[in-house]
């Protein structure tokens, strides 16, 4: 079956533009998460939602970050007001409640210029 | 919050060679333990998993051993191979009101040489 998908794969944002990022879950999958991983570093937590409920959105590093899963199935991630320090790969992972994540998208790279 | 660290941050080791890479952990109740492969431009694969009720797990040539009590777990990878070459990340969890987010180490690049 298909997998998490991600779109765009790769976007060019100029310093103070607005981004959206797209997330395509497996199907039926409760929980969403989305990660932000900088070159040469480990995914770091951004939020997570259970169906259409954001119940954690601790990672989020600015209220320029936003996100949203409004009909439980595709997520969005925007970016206000793009910083090159947001310049990133934004991973997106579905699953069903319990431990484990092993299904990741393969991200979105973030250039911001 | 939870904490994780990783050991070495780079490891070279020739074709056939054992290879160890070894996390730490801060927080107690964290009780899920996955390692993931990330080739360059990829996304990260879970290839193990461990819960802390159980102290070492084995897949063919990888296994992973976790201490609870010293909070640190580790990778092992028998008879390595050219393909076993990657970052490996440790990461951590528990069941807290963020679902099972997951806090990752900073990888572990694996080369492995002929």
């Amino acid at each position: 079956g298909a997998g998490v998908s991600q779109s765009p794969r790769y976007k060019v944002a100029k310093r103070g533009q607005d981004v959206a990022l797209r997330c395509d879950p497996i199907s039926g999958h409760v929980s969403l998460f989305w990660y932000q991983q900088a070159l040469g570093q480990g995914p770091e937590f951004l939020t997570y939602f259970q169906n259409e409920a954001q119940l954690d959105k601790s990672g989020l590093p600015s209220d320029r970050f936003f996100a949203e899963r409004p009909e439980g199935s595709v997520s969005t991630l925007k970016i206000q007001r793009t910083q090159q320090e947001d310049s990133a790969v934004y991973l997106c992972a579905s699953s069903n409640p319990g431990p484990g994540l092993s299904n990741f998208g393969p991200g979105t790279r973030l250039t911001v210029t | 919050g939870e904490n994780v660290e990783q050991h070495p941050s780079t490891l070279s080791v020739q074709e056939g060679d054992s290879a160890v890479i070894k996390c730490t952990y801060s927080d107690s109740a964290s009780n899920y333990f996955p390692w993931y492969k990330q080739e360059l431009g990829k996304r990260p694969q879970l290839i193990i998993d461990i819960r802390s009720n159980v102290g070492e797990k084995k897949d063919q040539r990888i296994a992973v051993t976790l201490n609870k009590t010293a909070k640190h777990f580790s990778l092992h990878i028998t008879e390595t191979q050219p393909e076993d070459s990657a970052v490996y990340f440790c990461a951590a969890s528990g069941v807290t009101g963020g679902g099972n987010k997951l806090t990752f180490g900073t990888g572990t690049q694996l080369k492995v040489e002929l």
